[in-house]
């Protein structure tokens, strides 16, 4: 099955500073990776989602890159404020069966010091 | 629109005891999902439902965990006996049948003494 792995575990930035996560996956099948915040005891939300079909997608300061051949992706948060301290989960998707097959990664915690 | 509703939100039982989870997914959504939250890990699926069948269980501990979706609509969780790890929260969550997008709800927090 498919396997995603993401790193780092933890990560502290200043308030303004970049943020990068990333993530790998294995099965080459994955076509769809949605990232997910979730904010300490609330539920995941999508973030921002990004298509084999497309190697980059920005939305304001968030941003998210594929590359498909090294089966690796990214997500990247520019000038960082401190309610965008959370737990980033990134996920990979596949049609299996003719079904909708995620499986995600085991998240990162994001702090940024105002 | 109203989001995925799931009930109830916190829930503390002791070891073999028994307990049930339910969830309303958001309306017109097909696929519903239960997922596992460990402390400090990533969702894990349970059991994914396509209107009233199922289409993955395989890491579902069938001897201890059932789910059922009777009318296509709402879902329930049953923890039959628990264990104590099997504290964590559990998250529901649901899609369109032909859209990847998931969307959770806000999970019980299960805590087993």
């Amino acid at each position: 099955g498919e396997n995603v792995e993401q790193h780092p575990s933890t990560l502290s930035v200043q308030e303004g500073d970049s943020a990068v996560i990333k993530c790998t996956y294995s099965d080459s099948a994955s076509n769809y990776f949605p990232w997910y915040k979730q904010e300490l005891g609330k539920r995941p939300q999508l973030i921002i989602d990004i298509r084999s079909n497309v190697g980059e997608k920005k939305d304001q300061r968030i941003a998210v890159t594929l590359n498909k051949t090294a089966k690796h992706f990214s997500l990247h948060i520019t000038e960082t404020q401190p309610e965008d301290s959370a737990v980033y989960f990134c996920a990979a998707s596949m049609k299996s069966g003719g079904y909708q097959k995620v499986t995600f990664g085991i998240g990162t915690k994001l702090q940024v010091i105002p | 629109e109203a989001g995925v509703a799931q009930s109830p939100r916190y829930k503390i039982i002791e070891k073999r005891q028994s307990v049930a989870f339910w969830c309303n997914p958001i309306s017109g959504h097909a696929t519903l999902y239960w997922y596992q939250q460990i402390l400090g890990q990533g969702p894990k699926l349970l059991i994914q439902f396509q209107n009233n069948g199922v289409v993955d269980d395989s890491q579902l501990p069938k001897d201890r965990f059932s789910a059922e979706r009777l009318k296509g609509v709402d879902s329930t969780l049953k923890i039959q006996p628990a264990k104590l790890e099997d504290s964590a929260v559990y998250l529901c969550a649901s899609s369109f049948a032909s859209e990847e997008t998931q969307y959770f709800g806000p999970g019980t927090r299960l805590l087993v003494l």
